[in-house]
């Protein structure tokens, strides 16, 4: 079992790209959790998803950043015309039950730096 | 709504001393607590969690933690910290009701 995958680890873009963060859950995992990590801060919550569904995106901001989880594929978490506040680490994370006792399995993280 | 406080940003101990790191939550209804330990440039990994029954958890790699109730603290222990241990730790509280919240976590440094 491969575990959370996430893509790339590492992403550079200018202001004003778009960055594309994807995450691939664990075999089995039909829910899917982005928490974003700002510099000497701790993780924030972003965005649960399900299959083809937002369930709670109390957390993403407003504008720019969107996500989606479709029925094939991996997540992605979409941020338009980055700025430089967006660097930092971004967090997928897997369950296989919308609220699992266990906790969550995490990936990695994909680093994004704005230049 | 459900948070987590880790009132302290660094934890600095020298290896073989014992070593604590603190959080307290608040949530309405029965607490489901967790800690979290990333190494760096790592994701996170699971270290313990709280669900219920016995108020001391033990965990991976020799850590436990003490849920307290009456103080809404879920602090993380472990009896002789390790260099190995060096590490940043996060505390996290979810009820039935609401996903996982984190808080700011905290820099634990073992010194030789």
């Amino acid at each position: 079992n491969a575990g959370v995958m996430q893509n790339p680890r590492h992403l550079v873009r200018r202001r004003g790209q778009e960055a594309r963060l994807r995450c691939s859950p664990m075999k089995g995992h039909s829910h899917v959790y982005w928490y974003r990590q700002l510099p000497e801060e701790g993780l924030k919550f972003m965005v649960y998803l399900q299959k083809e569904n937002i369930i709670d995106e109390s957390g993403m901001p407003k504008e720019r950043f969107s996500a989606e989880f479709p029925k094939e594929g991996p997540s992605i978490l979409r941020i338009q015309q980055v700025v430089r506040g967006d660097s930092a680490a971004y967090f997928c994370a897997s369950s296989p039950e919308a609220r699992p006792t266990l906790g969550y399995t995490f990936g990695s993280g994909t680093r994004l730096t704005v230049v | 709504a459900q948070s987590v406080a880790q009132p302290e940003d660094q934890v600095n101990v020298a290896e073989g001393n014992p070593l604590t790191v603190k959080c307290t939550y608040s949530v309405s209804g029965n607490p489901y607590l967790f800690w979290y330990v990333q190494y760096p440039n790592r994701g996170l990994q699971f270290l313990l969690k709280y669900i219920t029954g016995d108020n001391l958890v033990k965990g991976s790699y020799g850590f436990e933690a003490e849920f307290n109730k009456s103080q809404t603290s879920f602090h993380l222990k472990k009896p002789s910290a390790l260099v190995s241990d060096s590490a940043l730790y996060f505390c996290a509280v979810r009820d039935n009701n609401n996903d996982m919240r984190f808080g700011a976590g905290t820099r634990l440094t073992v010194k030789p």
